[in-house]
């Protein structure tokens, strides 16, 4: 199983771009990243999945490098309630395969 | 957005008793999964089912047993609880990917935050 490597927490303000970066260094070839978001008292969201070069939807994006052996979420122009934990998880075959991590708790400052 | 429910979303109960932890989901989804999550840590898997008729215990260890007779329907029970089981569990479905490297997305519910006393 694919381990991941996180920050604990990052600190940003509103209107910024912010980068959260994953290592995940024996990371598989049929392994995908996976990023969801997490509230308090809520279950976590999907945001966005990637297995190479670079992925875009309408809350962020997913950069990988050649060697996939991390990946950056990059959420741009933070707000307010952007404030949550953020999992980065690696694997294939399905979630029971999959460990979410500690996370990125990410705070955003007015 | 997906539509899977949990209820109780707050539970507080004695030690001994025997709980179960409903969750439900209209998506048709396949899978479905059972979280354990305490205050600021992180997720541990307890029961996952592939299924109707279909359930497997997780990573981590838990009391709880689980069953799936029904697609939509993935309940949870502890048959005598302990302050121990104090936690919050979160129920997540999602659909067979279409390959096998590609991970499906999983929709949470809002989870039942169980307190034994």
């Amino acid at each position: 199983l694919a381990k991941t490597t996180q920050p604990i927490s990052m600190d940003s303000y509103e209107g910024q771009e912010v980068n959260i970066t994953c290592s995940h260094n024996n990371i598989a070839t049929n392994d995908y990243i996976t990023w969801y978001q997490q509230f308090p008292s809520q279950g976590p969201r999907f945001i966005i999945q990637g297995y190479k070069t670079k992925v875009t939807n309408e809350v962020a994006s997913l950069f990988i490098p050649a060697d996939r052996k991390s990946s950056t979420l990059s959420l741009p122009r933070v707000s307010l309630s952007d404030t949550a934990v953020y999992y980065c998880l690696v694997g294939s075959g399905g979630y029971n395969k999959l460990i979410f991590g500690a996370g990125t708790r990410l705070a955003v400052h007015p | 957005e997906a539509d899977i429910y949990q209820t109780p979303r707050y539970l507080v109960i004695g030690t001994g008793k025997k709980i179960t932890l409903e969750c439900s989901q209209t998506m048709g989804h396949d899978k479905m999964y059972w979280y354990q999550q305490d205050p600021g840590m992180e997720l541990h898997l307890i029961h996952y089912s592939y299924g109707v008729n279909s359930t497997e215990k997780g990573d981590l260890s838990s009391e709880s047993t689980v069953s799936r007779i029904r697609t939509e329907h993935f309940p949870l029970t502890l048959e005598s609880a302990r302050p121990s089981h104090t936690s919050q569990y979160l129920c997540a479905s999602s659909e067979y990917p279409s390959s096998s490297s590609y991970n499906s997305p999983l929709h949470f519910g809002n989870g039942t935050r169980l307190t034994v006393t």
